[in-house]
């Protein structure tokens, strides 16, 4: 089977331009996680949906910041416009079972995003 | 969401068992007890997740003490690709948690040949 798939695996871009990540979570699964990993901060939670509806976006870090879900096999998270401090590795994550639920989430293997 | 305490760091011989250690003294009545590893440059991996019973998969055995205040993953026969971060976490699966994770600084594995 396959498991969650993220694009582009690796993103160089120049500050100030419009970055877009890209999330096909595993079919069947109803919720939808994106992270961002630094050293700094470590693994944080930045937005949560569950059938295509964004549940959590307290851990989206500023308006810069925007993720959409337009159907249950895509989501996108986008920056506009991105500045050096945003480069991190940034994952998602899917999970069956709607908002109650104790089942695994299963991570993509993310995206390295570096501004320069 | 409670909080859990690791070893920082934890060495294992390969082929013997790896027992990692989790406390989590504070944890609710409805929190899970979830672990993950991340090995380096991958996205973290679902190893085995238990409520009050210990569990076990093909990957690993999770053991909970029965006053629920700590934990141990076991993975019985260590080889050099288990060499990761391994985060213990708690989650409650409803409420206003919607079984969200947070990670936190994990145990860093090394397994030696």
């Amino acid at each position: 089977d396959a498991g969650v798939i993220q694009s582009p695996r690796h993103e160089v871009t120049e500050m100030g331009q419009e970055v877009t990540l890209r999330c096909k979570p595993i079919s069947g699964h109803n919720s939808l996680f994106w992270y961002r990993q630094t050293m700094m901060r470590g693994l944080e939670l930045l937005i949560y949906f569950n059938n295509n509806v964004p549940i959590d976006d307290s851990g989206m870090p500023e308006d810069r910041f925007s993720a959409k879900m337009p159907n249950a096999s895509f989501s996108t998270l986008k920056i506009q416009p991105s500045e050096p401090r945003d480069s991190a590795v940034y994952f998602c994550a899917s999970r069956s079972g709607g908002t109650v639920s104790n089942q695994p989430q299963h991570f993509g293997d993310g995206t390295r995003l570096s501004i320069l | 969401d409670a909080k859990t305490t690791q070893p920082p760091s934890m060495d294992c011989a390969e082929g013997r068992a790896a027992n990692l250690p989790c406390n989590h003294s504070t944890i609710s009545g409805n929190e899970y007890v979830y672990w993950y590893r991340q090995i380096h440059s991958q996205g973290p991996q679902y190893i085995i997740h238990g409520l009050k019973n210990n569990e076990t998969n093909e990957m690993a055995s999770l053991i909970i003490t029965e006053d629920r205040k700590s934990s141990t993953l076991i993975l019985p026969h260590a080889t050099l690709r288990d060499t990761a971060v391994y985060y213990c976490i708690l989650s409650n699966a409803g409420g206003t948690s919607y079984g969200k994770l947070t990670f936190g600084q994990g145990t860093i594995l090394t397994v030696h040949p």
